[in-house]
């Protein structure tokens, strides 16, 4: 069963980092892209950021202003995004989700992350 | 960035309905087109890949069609767990973008 683990999501103050994992059990990490996808509250979806299979690309959503580092480990099946200067803004729950041919075909839970003072 | 716009915003039908939501791109993104379904509190799940192909498990009374600037995703005959809202989302360039979504509720 395919199956991708968020954590590391909370409560933080504006201008404070985060790191958030994503371990993914039940497919060969290695042979995926993936991406990580935030939700406002209330609020659409909003990708955020791509890592290719071996991460040798990386992509990201203008608004983060190069605030925010993806990056893998596919020795260890897991996934990670760092999260520095956070904004009210950033307050968002967090997926992390499986690239298939461009498409999300499985998701995680998701995480909550609060940015306030 | 390219931008999508979906229509309506927001929709009430009754179960049995056919319903029908427009995904339009600012600009030609061949078939690089995707539809999600979420319910509340739970992560989106995907239905529609490349504009017009069913995902595994997704019941038949989903399709998808379009290509280049306009898509469609259509409900044959809409069912109680139906209910919920629908995104569109471009893979063409490498920065991924949503639409807003579409609400379908129980008129």
């Amino acid at each position: 069963e395919v199956q991708l683990v968020e954590s590391g999501g909370g409560l933080v103050k504006p201008g404070g980092s985060l790191r958030l994992s994503c371990v993914v059990s039940g497919f060969t990490f290695s042979d995926y892209g993936i991406n990580w996808v935030r939700q406002a509250p209330g609020k659409g979806l909003e990708w955020v950021s791509s890592i290719s299979s071996s991460g040798s690309f990386i992509y990201y959503a203008d608004s983060l202003k190069g605030r925010f580092t993806i990056s893998r480990d596919n020795a260890e099946n897991s996934l990670y995004l760092q999260m520095n200067s956070l904004r009210v803004e950033d307050t968002a729950v967090y997926y992390c989700a499986r690239d298939d041919s461009g498409a999300n075909d499985y998701w995680g839970q998701g995480t909550l992350v609060t940015v306030s003072s | 960035d390219i931008q999508m716009t979906q229509s309506p915003s927001s929709l009430s039908a009754s179960v049995g309905d056919r319903v029908t939501i427009t995904c339009r791109a600012s600009q030609s993104i061949s078939s690089y087109l995707n539809w999600y379904q979420q319910k509340p509190g739970r992560a989106p799940k995907l239905l529609i890949y490349a504009a017009s192909s069913l995902q595994s498990g997704v019941p038949s009374r989903f399709s998808g069609s379009g290509s280049g600037t306009d898509f469609t995703l259509s409900i044959g005959s809409l069912q109680p767990e139906d209910f919920a809202t629908y995104y569109c989302q471009q893979s063409y360039s490498t920065r991924w973008t949503f639409g807003q979504g579409t609400k379908v509720d129980i008129k």
